[in-house]
């Protein structure tokens, strides 16, 4: 059994570039869940995707966006980047939406 | 706004000791409740849940929920040094999980 995947693990950009954090689900699991954790900070839920369609959105605006794939795997957009998006990003993946979440290595991203 | 709180730390234990971690949460709807350890660098993982009030034990790992007062704590017996990291509370209800800020345990060897 595969494990949730992120990449890239590491990436750094400047501010107002546009950023996409890919994730491979976990075989089996058709739900997939973004966090964002700031230094210092416990993750903060950005938005789920359950079979393809949003299923929830946490207090980020509008230019965080993403996408889940038919095989399951997502992406996070951000555009317009600021120096505050520099935070660990998070992917989870779960079977349901209410399942228990098994998390990925995430992705360290850093504007300038 | 829903919450969950935890003292930040850093908690500094003795090796062999028991490690006692605390977590108080805002929404009475709230209906599951998990702690993660989190190394440093890395991601979260999962390492106890409990959705019943009274307490749950898994190897060194004993969870307790009381839902009336809205607090779970996480207690680690036979504390050591590879149990040093950050314990995230994580809370669930009618929304995706809610987590703490995370307390940071250390284990003195």
């Amino acid at each position: 059994e595969t494990g949730v995947t992120q990449s890239p693990t590491h990436l750094i950009k400047t501010r107002g570039q546009q950023v996409t954090l890919r994730c491979s689900s976990q075989s089996g699991h058709n739900t997939v869940s973004w966090y964002q954790q700031a230094l210092g900070q416990g993750p903060q839920f950005i938005f789920q995707y359950y079979r393809e369609e949003e299923n929830g959105r946490g207090n980020f605006p509008p230019r965080f966006s993403g996408l889940q794939f038919p095989n399951y795997s997502s992406e996070l957009n951000v555009n317009a980047l600021e120096l505050d998006d520099s935070a660990l990003y998070l992917c989870a993946s779960s079977l349901d939406p209410d399942g228990e979440q098994f998390f990925g290595p995430g992705t360290r991203l850093t504007v300038l | 706004q829903k919450e969950v709180e935890q003292n930040s730390g850093p908690l500094s234990v003795p090796e062999g000791a028991i490690a006692s971690l605390n977590c108080t949460y805002s929404d009475r709807g709230s209906q599951s409740f998990f702690w993660y350890r989190q190394y440093s660098g890395k991601s979260p993982e999962l390492i106890m849940f409990i959705y019943s009030n009274g307490d749950k034990e898994d190897g060194r790992f004993t969870a307790q929920l009381n839902k009336a007062s809205q607090y779970v704590s996480l207690l680690i017996r036979d504390s050591q040094p590879s149990d040093s990291a950050t314990y995230l509370c994580a809370v669930w209800g009618n929304t995706p999980l809610v987590f703490g800020k995370g307390t940071r345990l250390s284990v003195i060897a």
